[in-house]
């Protein structure tokens, strides 16, 4: 049973493309978790999302970022005309349940550097 | 506002040492403390999750306990291994997000 697989592991953008980050969770897993870890910074939460539903999003910037998690294929984390502040590492993580104690699987993280 | 607070940042110790790592929380209206473990390049790891009406969980050589009144946790490490050598993360859980400290960088030496 494969983890949480993240692509790419590592990004290179320059300032104002756009960036997309993929995330597919463990088989059977129907719930994605996006953190961000900037550096020098603990994880932030950015998004929780179910197949086809956002469920909270109180950690995303307003603008550029946006998160989905279609019926079919990966989550996609999408951050818009990007800066060097978005340079850090972005984790997906996944569970099976809607339970607050429900234990998250981690994916290896994608490292965003902003030229 | 919830903050998570861990000390040491960094350890050093010899193969062999029983170690702890403290974890401390300001908002004791937490669902669960979970620790974590961050190895460069490969993500992290769930350790071990204690739920708010729990003390204590253990797995392995590892034993975490929770003292919600106080707003801290320990990680004990017990015989510690160089494979242990790795950044360890505590997270107060809040709802279905995760309240993150900075980590407590452990270097086992041979």
């Amino acid at each position: 049973n494969a983890g949480v697989m993240q692509n790419p592991r590592h990004l290179v953008r320059r300032r104002g493309q756009e960036a997309r980050l993929r995330c597919s969770p463990m088989k059977g897993h129907s719930h994605v978790y996006w953190y961000r870890q900037l550096p020098e910074e603990g994880l932030k939460f950015m998004v929780y999302l179910q197949k086809e539903n956002i469920i909270d999003e109180s950690g995303m910037p307003k603008e550029r970022f946006s998160a989905e998690f279609p019926k079919e294929g990966p989550s996609i984390l999408r951050i818009q005309q990007v800066v060097r502040g978005d340079s850090a590492a972005y984790f997906c993580a996944s569970s099976t349940l809607d339970s607050i104690n429900e234990k998250l699987f981690f994916g290896s993280g994608t490292q965003l550097s902003v030229l | 506002k919830q903050e998570v607070t861990q000390i040491p940042a960094a350890l050093s110790v010899p193969e062999g040492e029983n170690l702890v790592l403290n974890c401390s929380f300001t908002d004791s209206a937490i669902y669960n403390l979970q620790w974590f473990r961050q190895d460069p390049g490969k993500g992290l790891t769930s350790l071990l999750l204690i739920q708010s009406s729990q003390r204590e969980q253990t797995s392995g050589r590892l034993n975490a306990s929770l003292d919600k009144s106080s707003g801290r946790s320990t990680l004990y490490i017990a015989a510690s291994q160089p494979g242990d050598s790795a950044t360890y993360l505590c997270a107060a859980g809040n709802n279905r997000k995760l309240i993150w400290g900075l980590g407590t960088s452990l270097a086992v030496n041979p």
